[in-house]
């Protein structure tokens, strides 16, 4: 079991489809993290939040929308999605957007999401 | 840009010693940092280094070279349960995070 929880763990969803991946923690942490790792590869950044802001969007596809609506949320729209989008989905967070490794990123278990 | 190297995996037996180096490139240096990853799980914490030196935590240790650029882990009193991924990671100039390629090691019994 983590911090950082994430639902659903599984998700299957045709192109046409619209989802929602949710996070949430309650460890007071100011910084969250969305990351997309496909199978024996590194987790990918996709997006983070400081401060509830969108301070990083690593130039994802619109089909993505992240949103978070307060301090221990975050949640990952999904719309249109193609096949290739298939992989684990990590939410992480840190106690704060310091490029310091000792505010760890603290990972959830992840969603893993099937575009059929 | 910023990259790390690793290798793709390494295999021990149980209670061996295993060494996992990481030699990095990057355009600034905010320390190095490794995570654990089992099979379906999440990554995890295991430690970091922000300057040179060995740094000890249990069985674990991580070593850091910054006139090298290197890093390694290592791994003491090997278990079955630390068959996992480890990645080394940095910090980039722009605040994000970047991983190494992961290496899966393997513990035999």
């Amino acid at each position: 079991d983590t911090e950082v929880t994430q639902t659903p763990k599984h998700l299957v969803m045709g192109m046409t489809n619209k989802k929602s991946l949710k996070c949430e923690q309650h460890m007071g942490h100011r910084a969250m993290y969305w990351y997309k790792q496909k199978a024996k590869k590194p987790p990918e950044l996709m997006f983070v939040y400081s401060y509830e802001k969108l301070s990083i969007n690593e130039s994802v596809p619109s089909r993505f929308s992240p949103e978070c609506p307060n301090s221990s949320l975050l949640n990952l729209h999904l719309h249109a999605l193609q096949p290739e989008d298939s992989a684990l989905y990590l939410c992480a967070s840190s106690q704060g957007p310091s490029r310091s490794g000792n505010q760890p990123q603290h990972f959830g278990d992840g969603t893993r999401l099937s575009i059929l | 840009g910023q990259s790390l190297e690793q290798p793709s995996e390494v295999t021990a037996v149980e209670g061996a010693i295993v060494q996992i180096n990481c030699t990095y490139q990057t355009s600034g240096f905010y320390g190095l940092s490794w995570y654990q990853q089992h099979d379906g799980g999440a990554p995890t914490f295991l430690s970091y280094n922000a300057l040179d030196g060995l740094e000890e935590t249990g069985r674990f240790s991580s070593f850091l070279s910054r006139s090298d650029s290197y890093g390694y882990l290592l791994l003491q009193e090997l278990q079955m349960k630390d068959s996992a991924s480890y990645f080394c990671a940095a910090w980039d100039q722009g605040g994000k995070l970047i991983f190494g390629q992961g290496t899966e090691l393997s513990v035999k019994p």
